[in-house]
């Protein structure tokens, strides 16, 4: 069966430090990657999307970037954080033929 | 572009009553749709899906949902509510028009249940 898994679970940064968050996705292949954030009291809204390694779109401007190094690896990155980039990440593996996706733990981003 | 609205932003229900979240989308042809549940601080689970044939879809916790092209409805039931259901709810529309296959989420609808 497939797992996902994101880490860390709980980041605390200051302002203007780098950021790295990391998923692996298990049991699949070739799976399509995404990277949502949840503001509180908000929905998800969809920051990159992947559909193979080194190929990342991205659907908003902002400070953040993604990578996919590896077929089933995916990270979302930034050089300097900013307080509007506190959020809840969630990562998020697909099956191209049916758009379902699923779902990995989340990582809560506090930044102060 | 497609839209998923979610009307109720909030419920609260008895535990023991029936259950309606309210679900409508915008999309040009037929949509896959979706129910997610996330509980306080966790990702988010599959309820359940739609993509074709029978518009009355079976999903896991005892939920189901039905597609209502007439009303560009998938609204999500149950029909006994437990305490352990108290969680946000999202509807979701899949984009299969492009090559990103993502999914457009509704606002959600934090259910809440009474003992």
């Amino acid at each position: 069966s497939q797992t996902i898994h994101q880490w860390p679970a709980t980041l605390v940064q200051p302002v203007g430090s780098p950021l790295s968050l990391e998923c692996t996705v298990e049991g699949t292949s070739n799976p399509n990657l995404y990277w949502y954030r949840q503001a509180a009291g908000r929905g998800l809204q969809l920051l990159f999307y992947s559909v193979g390694i080194g190929q990342i779109s991205s659907e908003v401007p902002q400070n953040l970037s993604a990578s996919r190094p590896q077929d089933r690896q995916f990270i979302l990155s930034s050089k300097k954080l900013l307080l509007s980039d506190s959020g809840f990440y969630l990562c998020a593996w697909g099956q191209f033929a049916t758009d379902t996706q699923y779902f990995g733990p989340g990582t809560r981003l506090t930044v102060l | 572009a497609q839209s998923v609205t979610q009307p109720d932003i909030h419920i609260t229900v008895s535990e023991g009553a029936s259950l309606e979240l309210r679900c409508n989308y915008s999309y040009g042809a037929t949509p896959y749709l979706f129910w997610y549940v996330q509980s306080p601080g966790q990702g988010l689970q599959l309820l359940l899906k739609y993509f074709s044939g029978d518009t009355l879809v079976q999903g896991i916790k005892g939920f189901e949902a039905e597609f209502k092209r007439s009303q560009s409805s998938f609204n999500l039931r149950k029909p006994s509510v437990h305490w352990s259901d108290a969680a946000e709810y999202f509807c979701a529309v899949g984009d299969m028009d492009t090559g990103r296959r993502a999914l457009t989420f509704g606002s959600g609808t934090r259910l809440q249940v009474q003992p």
